[in-house]
């Protein structure tokens, strides 16, 4: 099946700082999206990016369906940034949504 | 955004009874239904595909006759931890396709079986 890789595994940041999460997939998707996982384990959507590039507030995303690749990206972190951060995938002929181990993000204040 | 509400929240229970844990759909249907188990720092893994109408679809590994799941309607999908023990003790988490095949979750069951 489809495997999905998240880099780094942790983060630490100052509150402020910019960030950026990697998502790596070997085959082709239908569907790719980021999420962030709360403190109480609740999956907060942050995008659906199967290809291009979306916006929202200090969180940006942009999918390179071709090269195989996401790209999550945080600016001006806040302490309430900290969290799970996962990328997952459909893709690869199956109606499966397939989840990355997740970046681990802290920002300290 | 779709919305998919799960209960209960939390569940602590004596082990050798059973857990049921319900996920509905509340703004849309739900033909299909996915339960994710989550283990503490760990991704999230596929436990089953709850199909309205039919079996569900278990991944490999899965114990089918532990993990009873009913999908009796298109907005209701249920998970039945049998004869619970204490290694069945984890983040149990529902997942439905909105429009344009975006998943939505619920807010998870977290079961601790004593």
């Amino acid at each position: 099946g489809i495997q999905v890789e998240q880099s780094p595994p942790d983060l630490i940041l100052q509150e402020g700082a910019n960030s950026t999460l990697r998502c790596n997939f070997s085959d082709s998707v239908n569907n790719l999206q980021w999420f962030h996982q709360n403190p109480w384990g609740q999956l907060i959507n942050l995008f659906y990016i199967p290809s291009g590039t979306k916006q929202n507030g200090r969180l940006s995303a942009t999918t390179a369906a071709t090269e195989r690749y996401s790209l999550l990206y945080i600016s001006s972190s806040q302490t309430t940034d900290s969290g799970v951060y996962f990328c997952a995938v459909k893709g690869g002929g199956s109606e499966k949504l397939v989840f990355g181990k997740g970046t681990k993000l802290t920002v300290n204040p | 955004g779709a919305v998919v509400s799960q209960h209960p929240s939390r569940v602590i229970c004596k082990s050798g009874t059973s857990v049921k844990i319900e996920c509905r759909s509340l703004d849309f249907q739900a033909t299909t239904m996915f339960w994710y188990r989550q283990f503490p720092k760990q991704s999230l893994m596929l436990m089953a595909t709850s199909n309205e109408g039919s079996k569900a679809t278990y991944e490999q590994g899965v114990e089918k006759d532990k993990f009873l799941i009913n999908h009796a309607s298109l907005t209701l999908s249920t998970l039945t931890v049998t004869s619970a023990h204490p290694e069945d003790s984890s983040f149990y988490i529902c997942s439905a396709w909105g429009q344009n095949t975006e998943a939505f979750f619920g807010q998870g069951t977290r079961l601790t079986v004593v």
